[in-house]
């Protein structure tokens, strides 16, 4: 999806580590989120930002945080990874809250050791 | 809290048999109904989606979706599935003010020739 991009795509840290995911979109959407998504688990909410300026805790927040750089820009950081976060990470957009239609970039699968 | 379960965990089937998948929420009020597939390797995207009036909604590929409020269902369905449709089926909900997107776990399909 052009519309929505992650860098990077993949990536290995050890525990304790830092690492910020990017994600960027050429859409002009209001909202952007940061899912992650766990075999069997689904797909669950870590953080969403409604508009620019803003950011709200989704399901999964602990052991992130996350910054809306400006309206097309939304980062998800990782300040000392653990194990657990394994995981692959979406970065999805929409065009406004309460439209439920996301659209999604391509993951970036994260792996600490 | 909103829930969305989806009790087929895996489901493997023969190109042109039918398909249902099911799908059930926890929520008393008004609620909007997505179905989302995420193909191998890809990313997630939107099949079909379910906000109000006719409770058979249509979407993508020949898939359909059938809300029955009595039942708090959602369920997809296919007449005649294809190989290509092996892919991974979420269900999702729109509640809390219409913030959040709630995932179901996930179905993954699987279509042999």
């Amino acid at each position: 999806n052009a519309g929505v991009t992650q860098t990077p795509k993949f990536q290995v840290l050890k525990t304790g580590q830092s690492m910020t995911l990017q994600c960027a979109q050429d859409m002009n959407h209001n909202s952007m989120y940061w899912y992650r998504q766990d075999p069997g688990m689904g797909l669950r909410l870590i953080y969403y930002s409604a508009s620019e300026g803003t950011t709200d805790k989704g399901e999964v927040p602990n052991g992130y945080n996350v910054s809306r750089l400006n309206k097309r820009e939304f980062s998800l950081r990782l300040e000392s990874a653990a194990p657990s976060q394994t995981s692959v990470y979406f970065c999805a957009i929409s065009p406004g809250l309460g439209t439920g239609e996301l659209f999604f970039g391509e993951g970036s699968r994260l792996t600490v050791l | 809290a909103q829930s969305v379960s989806q009790h087929n965990h895996h489901v493997i089937l023969s190109e042109a048999a039918s398909l249902e998948l099911g799908c059930n929420y926890s929520y008393g009020g008004t609620v909007n109904l997505f179905w989302y597939v995420q193909y191998p390797g890809q990313h997630l995207q939107l099949l079909l989606k379910y906000f109000s009036g006719d409770p058979l909604v249509k979407g993508i590929k020949g898939f359909e979706a059938e809300f029955i409020k009595s039942k708090f269902s959602f369920n997809l369905r296919k007449p005649s599935v294809q190989w290509s449709d092996t892919a991974e089926y979420f269900c999702a909900a729109l509640t809390g003010g219409g913030n959040k997107l709630t995932f179901g776990t996930g179905t993954q399909l699987k279509v042999e020739l």
